[in-house]
């Protein structure tokens, strides 16, 4: 079946440290990948995504890069605030099938200043 | 101007009591989905709508009975609510179809079941 496996948090860094949350995915055929976020208190917002092998989406200083040949599309970013404090959410979907999409279990995020 | 509404944002209600959650999209979207999230903030994929008709059923216990009277509603009637179903409740729209197919989602509606 398909799945997403995301580090598993939480995790606590100091203002302007670098982040990596770590995803690999499991899928049979050809994902799509997502970031979502989620702050405290609110709904899930895209954060970037990436629809083919190679490809890099990036917003807000976020980073994440589609492997295929290692099933992965790890977040980055090179100085986290303290309003990046928030549960990062890795998912897939499949284009052409339900299109649901299927999410990691989820990665609490807090920055302290 | 907001994309995704749910109503209401927080529901508190006895077990065995019947309950509605609404969702509105102004989007223009054709698909429409309810999304679980349960209190580790796992979240899973419940029913999907497209263009009113149920495209995805997820092995949810049959009290739950959504309802899509055109393409900017999908409503979830829960009854003989359990205490398990206590969670919050995501909904979501899309258009279906393509590789960068966008998700977005309501501002979720807390269960609380006593």
């Amino acid at each position: 079946g398909n799945s997403v496996t995301q580090m598993e948090g939480p995790v606590t860094l100091s203002e302007e440290a670098f982040l990596t949350i770590n995803c690999t995915y499991t899928a049979t055929g050809y994902p799509s990948l997502f970031w979502y976020v989620q702050y405290p208190g609110e709904g899930l917002q895209l954060l970037l995504k990436a629809t083919k092998a190679d490809d890099k989406g990036s917003n807000k200083g976020f980073e994440a890069t589609y492997r295929k040949e290692t099933t992965s599309f790890h977040l980055e970013k090179g100085s986290v605030q303290v309003s990046d404090s928030a549960v990062y959410f890795c998912a897939l979907t499949l284009p052409g099938g339900s299109e649901k999409l299927v999410f990691g279990k989820g990665t609490k995020l807090t920055v302290n200043p | 101007d907001t994309a995704v509404s749910q109503t209401p944002k927080y529901l508190v209600t006895q077990m065995g009591n019947d309950k509605s959650i609404k969702c509105e999209q102004n989007l223009g979207h054709d698909t429409m989905y309810w999304y679980k999230q349960d209190s580790k903030k796992f979240l899973k994929i419940m029913f999907s709508y497209n263009n009113k008709e149920l495209i995805i059923n997820e092995t949810v216990p049959n009290r739950f009975s959504p309802k899509s009277p055109d393409k900017a509603h999908l409503n979830l009637h829960i009854n003989s609510l359990e205490l398990g179903d206590s969670a919050v409740y995501f909904c979501a729209s899309s258009h279906r179809g393509g590789r960068d197919n966008e998700q977005f989602f309501g501002p979720g509606t807390r269960l609380t079941v006593l």
